[in-house]
């Protein structure tokens, strides 16, 4: 079975820029997460979808941050514009009905 | 607010020896599972067990068990028999309670060193 796919694996950006960064869940997987690592924590939840709906953004910084997933499969997370502060691990996790959630590898996002 | 505590930034632990990782929780939640994960330089987060509140029994898979006490909202890691595999961030994680959602809310981790 493939895992959670995730791409790119590295980004470097100057502040103010935007970037996208895109998610392919597990196949069937009608949960999927986005969660924002910063360097010395844990992951912290931003957005949640049920299929092609949201179910909790709260912790969506949504001046600049956005999130979308047409059609209830793959996902895109981006950043409009981007601050130093932003500099993280954006991980991707999905789960079967909300059970056992999987995670991708991450993108590394570096704002200079 | 649901938050998760670790207390130990590092821990070091000489290879096939015992080490336990410490967790405290707080939670609205009723009926729930609390999780530990494991996070290698590779930065996939893996499952490395997980315990349903309302069992009693504490959970075990294989050289890792926990020691789950509910009352005190304490939900520890025992890794027996350490291997230099097992080295990694080890992060324990609780309900996220927002909006429906079922994500998870995650400690600072422990950085968990394997000497040989």
């Amino acid at each position: 079975e493939a895992g959670v796919a995730q791409s790119p694996r590295y980004k470097i950006i100057e502040k103010r820029q935007s970037v996208a960064f895109w998610c392919n869940p597990i196949s069937g997987h009608a949960t999927l997460y986005w969660y924002q690592q910063i360097l010395g924590q844990g992951p912290k939840l931003l957005i949640q979808f049920q299929n092609n709906g949201v179910v909790d953004d709260s912790q969506l910084p949504k001046d600049r941050f956005s999130a979308e997933r047409l059609k209830g499969v793959d996902s895109t997370l981006k950043i409009q514009p981007a601050k130093l502060e932003d500099s993280a691990v954006y991980l991707c996790a999905s789960s079967l009905d909300g059970g056992e959630a999987f995670f991708g590898q991450g993108t590394r996002l570096t704002v200079v | 607010a649901q938050t998760v505590t670790q207390s130990q930034p590092e821990m070091s632990v000489q290879e096939a020896e015992t080490v336990t990782l410490s967790c405290t929780y707080d939670t609205s939640e009723s009926d729930y599972y609390l999780f530990w994960y494991k996070q290698p330089p590779s930065r996939q987060m893996i499952l490395v067990i997980r315990q349903e509140a309302y069992k009693q029994q504490n959970a075990t898979e294989n050289r890792f068990s926990v020691n789950f006490q509910k009352a005190a909202k304490s939900f520890s890691l025992k890794i027996s028999d350490s291997q230099l595999g097992d080295a990694a961030m080890y992060f324990c994680a609780c309900p996220y309670s927002g909006g429906g959602a079922d994500g998870l809310t995650f400690g600072k981790g422990t950085h968990l060193i394997i000497q040989p």
